[in-house]
């Protein structure tokens, strides 16, 4: 079984902290991604990452950045945590190939800013 | 950009019953893929099924199938038999299949199961 999992399951962080998120898959996917899931709002990405050391920019990246150093993890930072940051956060993974694979997603992180 | 709409944020059903949970996107492209995506309470997020927009069959998996209708950019999810454990949220998502299989999902639908 593929696994994806995420350091925290519930995270409160001081407004100006600087916040790491970090999330590890078993399974050598070469694709990984960073959403965050607001009510209302479904699932939006934030960043992903096909390969060590590549990430491009989702649909929401202000006020985050990311880090993948090795293929099994994939890091999400938030430089200067503010409120509007609470959320949930999900990672997920997925193979390479030329028919979108099945992502699988990390129990994900609830977030709370104050 | 791509857009997927889910126009049902709660629906109900009672167990054994049979529910549809719709779903509608806009796209420019012709080549494409569509999912449903399951997030039981406090579990993770799972795939329930997938189509590709080459295909003309429906897909189907065991009591979950879809209606895809490419002309009219509709994909919904039927539920036949519901159980208990179909209580979750459901997410309708799009992939074009190129630029790491970026998944844009829609808002979901809470959907309860009723005894």
């Amino acid at each position: 079984d593929v696994k994806v999992t995420q350091s925290s399951r519930y995270l409160v962080k001081r407004t100006g902290e600087k916040v790491f998120l970090e999330c590890v898959q078993d399974m050598d996917h070469e694709n990984m991604f960073w959403y965050r899931q607001d009510p209302g709002l479904g699932l939006r990405l934030i960043y992903f990452s096909y390969d060590v050391k590549m990430k491009e920019k989702g649909d929401i990246p202000e006020g985050y950045s990311v880090s993948r150093e090795k293929k099994e993890r994939f890091s999400l930072i938030l430089e200067s945590a503010s409120t509007n940051q609470t959320s949930m956060y999900l990672c997920a993974s997925s193979l390479t190939s030329g028919i979108p694979s099945e992502q699988y997603f990390g129990p994900g992180t609830r977030l709370t800013v104050t | 950009a791509q857009t997927v709409t889910q126009s049902q944020p709660e629906m109900s059903v009672q167990e054994a019953e049979t529910v549809t949970l719709s779903c509608t996107y806009d796209t420019s492209e012709s080549d494409y893929y569509l999912f449903w995506y399951k997030q039981p309470p406090s579990r993770q997020m799972i795939l329930v099924i997938r189509q590709e927009a080459y295909k003309q069959q429906n897909a189907t998996e065991n009591r979950f199938s879809v209606n895809f209708q490419k002309a009219a950019k509709s994909f919904s999810l039927k539920i036949s038999d519901s159980q208990l454990g179909d209580a979750a949220m459901y997410f309708c998502a799009f992939s074009f299949g190129r630029g790491g299989n970026k998944l844009t999902f829609g808002t979901g639908t809470q959907l309860k199961v009723e005894l």
